[in-house]
């Protein structure tokens, strides 16, 4: 079974805090994909990785910056943490894209800010 | 540009009545589509998948989905509701780029009542 592990699943941060998010997955996949998810808004793609030491933003990069220095790892960085990023981050991973690319996520990090 | 619209952010159906959650779609070529399901504090769970193959698709826990190009629709459906169906559901696409990424739908929360 592919496993997406996330380093936390409860967080809470104070405004202006650095902090880091980390997941780790065991199935060698080459993408990586950081979401967040608020009610109402399904889940919105953050930031994505297609190898090590790459990354592409997605449609919310705003406040966040990631890091990609091995294959299985994939860091999500609040450089200062604000109330408004309050929310789940979600991440996945697949392999590159063929006839399908499905997904396969992690428990999910709830982080509030204070 | 691709989109994914789910009809209804709420559902709610009583134990062992037929479910039926929504989703439309927009896709300029044949489209991948995707069901997941996100039960409470858990990560997202591939229900079934779509790949141009046969329009009927079958997933896990007896969901099923048709795709219908002439209506643009991927509803999910089940004949009798469980207790333990209650969750959230993401109708989710591929776009034109092919790049690995997904759009995922703003949700549809199940309730399933005794």
């Amino acid at each position: 079974d592919v496993k997406v592990t996330q380093s936390s699943r409860y967080l809470v941060k104070r405004t202006g805090e650095k902090v880091f998010l980390e997941c780790v997955q065991d199935m060698d996949h080459e993408n990586m994909f950081w979401y967040r998810q608020d009610p109402g808004l399904g889940l919105r793609l953050i930031y994505f990785s297609y190898d090590v030491k790459m990354k592409e933003k997605g449609d919310i990069p705003e406040g966040y910056s990631v890091s990609r220095e091995k294959k299985e790892r994939f860091s999500l960085i609040l450089e200062s943490a604000s109330t408004s990023q309050t929310s789940m981050y979600l991440c996945a991973s697949s392999f590159p894209h063929g006839t399908v690319v499905e997904q396969y996520f992690g428990p999910g990090t709830r982080l509030t800010v204070t | 540009a691709q989109s994914v619209t789910q009809l209804d952010s709420h559902v709610s159906v009583s134990e062992g009545t037929p479910v039926l959650l929504r989703c439309n779609y927009s896709s300029s070529y044949s489209p991948s589509l995707f069901w997941y399901v996100q039960h409470p504090n858990k990560g997202l769970q591939l229900l079934l998948k779509y790949t141009s193959a046969a329009t009927l698709v079958k997933g896990i826990n007896g969901f099923e989905a048709e795709f219908k190009k002439s209506e643009t629709s991927f509803h999910l459906t089940k004949p009798s509701a469980h207790m333990s169906d209650a969750a959230e559901y993401f109708c989710v696409v591929t776009p034109s780029s092919n790049t690995g990424k997904l759009i995922f739908g703003q949700g549809t929360t199940l309730q399933v009542k005794p």
